[in-house]
Order: structure tokens, then sequence, then C-alpha cells
């Protein structure tokens, strides 16, 4: 079974330049996930997706970051213009249910200068 | 709000020792993750644990979890070098969402 898969695997922008990352959950997987995980800190949620339909957003910060699952299966996370502090690893995961056990993807590293 | 804590947050062993990772959370929850992420890699799934007093090993990594007491164990035996990677615990109460502890970096010395 093939995993979760990111793209890009590393970029470096420079403060107030866009940036999108996308993510092509496993086949099935109806809940998928976007986490934030600074340099020595554990994975931070910003979006929950079921299906294509937002379940929790509420630590996204929605002036600058935006994310959508079309057709319910592939994502994209954009973030516009970018900060210094968005520099972080991105992850996204997804599950068969809210529930079930998460499979994360191998994130998408993010540098601002 | 939820708050997840671990201890240690850092954690150096000799190779052959036991020892055990705390995971203290402040919500109610009846389920409780353990996951293993290595240096620069992604977040591999240990464990998932369901209900009270539930507990699971695999090799070496043993985790239970007391929902009473709001707190999930990971037991290390007889460590390897192998094993040296950061470990995070992730509760998610009925009604909220995911929230991951800050991890404790484990690294076994030979």
């Amino acid at each position: 079974e093939a995993g979760v898969a990111q793209s890009p695997r590393y970029k470096i922008i420079e403060k107030r330049q866009s940036v999108a990352f996308w993510c092509n959950p496993i086949s099935g997987h109806a809940t998928l996930y976007w986490y934030q995980q600074i340099l020595g800190q554990g994975p931070k949620l910003l979006i929950q997706f079921q299906n294509n339909g937002v379940v929790d957003d509420s630590q996204l910060p929605k002036d600058r970051f935006s994310a959508e699952r079309l057709k319910g299966v592939d994502s994209t996370l954009k973030i516009q213009p970018a900060k210094l502090e968005d520099s972080a690893v991105y992850l996204c995961a997804s599950s068969l249910d809210s529930k079930e056990t998460q499979y994360f993807g191998p994130g998408t590293r993010l540098l601002v200068l | 709000e939820l708050k997840v804590e671990q201890n240690p947050l850092f954690l150096s062993m000799q190779e052959g020792k036991n020892y055990t990772i705390y995971c203290n959370y402040s919500t109610t929850s009846d389920r409780l993750y353990w996951y293993r992420q290595d240096p620069g890699k992604s977040l591999e799934s240990l464990f998932v644990l369901l209900s009270n007093g539930a507990v699971k090993q695999e090799g070496r990594l043993m985790a239970s979890l007391d929902t009473k007491a709001r707190l999930s164990t990971l037991h290390i035996t007889a460590a390897v070098h192998d094993l040296s990677a950061t470990y995070f615990c992730a509760v998610r109460p009925w009604g909220q969402n995911f929230v991951f502890g800050p991890g404790t970096r484990l690294s076994v010395l030979p």
C-alpha cells in the first residue's frame, strides 16, 4: 500500500512570498490532516478534512494560511504571505476515519528567509 | 484547553537498561496514541491505546493507559541503539482534535 505523498520535500522562500504544499493521502482514507511542526516541538494541527469538508480549522491562521481538498482526495496548503515564524515542517497525515490511526507523509521542510 | 505533557523531555540511557517515559494529559480521553520520529523523518505510529487499562507491547516497547489518572507510560526494556528517536504521545478527547505532547528525545548509548 502506498503511503502518504507530499511535495515538495524542501522549500526556501523569502518573507512575504507565497508557497503551496501538496498532499496525496492513502487511497480510501476519508480524513486528512495538515500539521505544522516547529523544530523541537510536537506537531500542531492546522486543519482537518473529512472527505472534502473542513472539520476543524480552529488553529489555522486564516489571514495567511488556506487549504482545500478538492474531490475529497488530494489537498493543498497555501501560505500567503509567508513570515519568518512559518519556518517549520508541514506534515500531512491521513486516516480511514477521524478516530483511526493517522499515517504521516514525509513532510515539507519550509525555510523562510 | 487540553494540555499534554511528557516526562522526561530528554533521556540518555545506556544499552541494556530499562526506562519509562510518562505522558500526562489534562482532559478526559479514552484513547491515546504513541508515535516515533527519527531525526529528519516523519512520524511512525507505534501504539493506539483505546481503553482504560489497555496494554500493548511490540518488541522492547510496552505502552499502557490509565484513563482515571490521565496517564500513559511507554516502557523500554533492555534498550538498544536502534531505539534512539523522539517519542510523542497524542490525545484525542471526544469532540476535540489531536493534541501532541512535546516529545521525549531518547538517546541510547553503547
